[in-house]
């Protein structure tokens, strides 16, 4: 079974501070996705990464993808109460099987 | 526009009874997958489907049967469900070979 490993596994900050995630696995992936999950829904893609050292920015949030295609992760600049919420990431192999992080609970205090 | 459904939204078995959780999607994906999520476990793919006819094991598919007689449906079945059943269950759907899954708004299930 592979396994991706998400750190830190909770955080909680101030609104205004930043924060790094970070997802690791001892695989090699052709593509990584990062998820937002709100209580009682489901996950909601927020983006997709496939190139090795690729970088993607969405407003506040950049996600980034290692060179060797095992790793990413996910910088929040300046947080809001709005994103809180579970952040998973999930990598495919052949675009059949997806095998998701352990997740990372955010809190961002008003 | 649906999306992904799922029904039911909680259910409360007991040992050894049986049910099936539904999920229907109206995009027209090829692609279908149910996810169990646990604490500190993220999600764990059961069984997927890439076309109607056609399924396959996940990473975790034991105690579990799905069928995929029409592109909208894919059902999955708990044959004997057991405690360590107890979970939240996702439906996703995507085209064929995309990356992006939509994910239905899950199943919470008991089993006592």
């Amino acid at each position: 079974t592979q396994l991706l490993e998400q750190s830190p596994q909770f955080l909680s900050i101030q609104e205004g501070e930043n924060l790094t995630v970070y997802c690791n696995s001892s695989s090699v992936f052709s593509s990584l996705q990062w998820y937002r999950q709100e209580p009682g829904e489901g996950p909601v893609l927020l983006v997709t990464v496939v190139t090795g050292g690729e970088v993607k920015k969405l407003k506040r949030l950049t996600f980034q993808f290692g060179d060797a295609r095992k790793d990413s992760s996910l910088h929040i600049t300046a947080a809001q109460p709005g994103d809180t919420g579970l952040y998973l990431c999930a990598g495919a192999e052949d675009g059949n099987q997806f095998y998701f992080g352990t997740g990372t609970s955010l809190t961002v205090i008003p | 526009n649906a999306g992904v459904t799922q029904t039911p939204k909680f259910q409360v078995l007991k040992t050894g009874q049986s049910m099936t959780l539904q999920c229907a999607q109206d995009m027209n994906h090829e692609y279908m997958s149910w996810y169990r999520q646990d604490p500190g476990m993220g999600l764990r793919l059961i069984h997927y489907s890439v076309g109607a006819g056609i399924t396959d094991q996940g990473e975790v598919p034991n105690g579990y049967n799905v069928s995929r007689s029409t592109t909208e449906d894919f059902p999955l079945r708990l044959l004997s469900a057991a405690p360590s059943q107890t979970s939240v269950y996702f439906c996703a759907s995507s085209y064929a070979g995309a990356y992006e899954q939509y994910f239905g708004p899950g199943t919470r299930l008991t089993v006592t």
